[in-house]
């Protein structure tokens, strides 16, 4: 168990709906990242949140946006669903901004648009 | 983002060989490699990682190696086991922080 929270585990949804993917850091941990996996692809960087404030950003369509609050959990808001965006959504957490190693992943959320 | 690529898709190993398990990356300013392990269903765990002046580190049973020449990591594995079953993604992190994973080979033990 690496400490990093996600919820929920399963979502299947319509297109052109719009979700929201939560997220719990491991306990002290003040930067999140978000990572979206699709099938036989690897992960790609979505964003990343340091603290409350938006630190890094990948690969994350304007239709997606993500936040983290004072409590240091995040959540990641996908609207206006297309079939492409079926994948798996993955959190990961770590201490200060990085180092090597020190980055703690979920068990993902797995979306799928129908 | 940086091209981060993997030789082989699937890698089949009786229990008991050695794995090797390839990767290359593009950015030559790179200053961490990191190998992970994700297992069916679960997240990316951390394997090992190393720092790019450094050719090799070892760990219990890993060993990675870097050739910063050719730009290409390398993640062995000693003494395969069953649980060793899982797909291996290498990633590069950047000077910004940002990770590229790989798109991932898939270790499959036989016993």
């Amino acid at each position: 168990d690496s400490g990093v929270t996600q919820t929920p585990k399963h979502l299947i949804t319509a297109t052109g709906q719009r979700v929201t993917l939560r997220c719990s850091p491991r306990s002290g941990d003040l930067s999140v990242y978000w990572y979206q996996q699709s099938l036989d692809q690897g992960l790609q960087f979505l964003i990343q949140y340091y603290n409350g404030e938006e630190r890094a950003k990948g690969n994350i369509l304007e239709r997606f946006s993500a936040q983290q609050f004072p409590d240091l959990h995040s959540e990641l808001n996908l609207s206006s669903l297309e079939l492409g965006d079926s994948a798996l959504y993955f959190c990961a957490s770590s201490k200060g901004l990085l180092g090597p190693g020190e980055l703690f992943f979920g068990e993902g959320s797995r979306l799928t648009v129908l | 983002g940086e091209s981060v690529g993997l030789h082989l898709p699937t890698l089949s190993v009786q229990e008991g060989d050695n794995s090797i398990i390839n990767c290359a990356y593009s950015n030559s300013a790179s200053d961490y490699f990191i190998w992970y392990k994700q297992e069916s269903g679960k997240g990316p765990q951390f394997i090992i990682d190393i720092r790019s002046n450094m050719d090799k580190r070892q760990g219990q049973r890993v060993t990675v190696l870097l050739n910063k020449t050719v730009k290409h990591l390398s993640l062995q594995i000693a003494a395969t086991q069953p649980g060793d079953s899982a797909v291996y993604f290498c990633a590069e992190v950047d000077n910004f922080n940002k990770f590229y994973f790989g798109s991932g080979t898939k270790l499959n033990v036989k016993p």
